[in-house]
């Protein structure tokens, strides 16, 4: 069935450091994919989508490039704050439309 | 921006004790999820509706658990009885539709069971 495979965390970081959050995906047909970011006490936030190859998903500083070849959808950050600590889920669904699929997440820290 | 609105956002509970979380989408949206969130985790479908009907609710702990969306707008989630195991974040989700559109979650309510 189809399912998403996200880096452990949890991730440490400096402020202006480089992020990268690896997802991996397993799926029939094209899926569509998400990165979700969820703040403390918060439900989940759509933070970009991509919904066919190569496209890339983009918001916040925040990018992701579908890449069928290698069935991923990392996500990238050129320079993190401190704000962006939250705990990030990348999520598929399928080309059926029957659910969604989340990763288990990865919690990320920026540190001052 | 529209969003979806969950009450209560805390919930404590007694073990054995009936507990109902309400959830109200994003207007005009379509599909309608609750979804639970054990700490540490990703969220995990309980429910799906479709207006007023039920899609999907093969992980829905039918003996205790059960969900209705009488007019296809706001939905009701009700535990009977809670169980220590039950303490999680319920997540109400909507979309315009089940197929691509992204979810729009509201805050979710913390249910913790004593």
């Amino acid at each position: 069935g189809d399912s998403v495979t996200q880096m452990e965390g949890p991730v440490t970081l400096s402020e202006e450091a480089f992020l990268t959050i690896n997802c991996t995906y397993t799926a029939t047909g094209y899926p569509s994919l998400f990165w979700y970011v969820q703040y403390p006490g918060e439900g989940l936030q759509l933070l970009l989508k991509a919904t066919k190859a190569d496209d890339k998903g983009s918001n916040k500083g925040f990018e992701a490039t579908y890449r069928k070849e290698t069935t991923s959808f990392h996500l990238e950050k050129g320079s993190v704050q401190v704000s962006d600590s939250a705990v990030y889920f990348c999520a598929l669904i399928g080309n059926t439309g029957n659910q969604f699929y989340f990763g288990t997440g990865t919690s990320l820290t920026v540190i001052p | 921006e529209a969003e979806v609105a969950q009450s209560p956002r805390y919930k404590i509970t007694e073990k054995s004790q009936a507990v109902a979380f309400w959830c109200d989408p994003i207007s005009g949206h379509a599909t309608l999820y609750w979804y639970r969130q054990i700490l540490g985790q990703g969220p995990e479908l309980l429910v799906q509706f479709q207006d007023e009907s039920v899609v999907d609710d093969s992980q829905l702990p039918k003996d205790r658990f059960s969900a209705e969306r009488l007019k296809g707008v706001d939905s009701t989630l009700k535990i009977q009885p809670a169980e220590l195991g039950d303490s999680a974040m319920y997540l109400c989700a909507s979309s315009r539709d089940r197929f691509n559109s992204p979810l729009h979650f509201g805050n979710g309510t913390r249910l913790t069971v004593t």
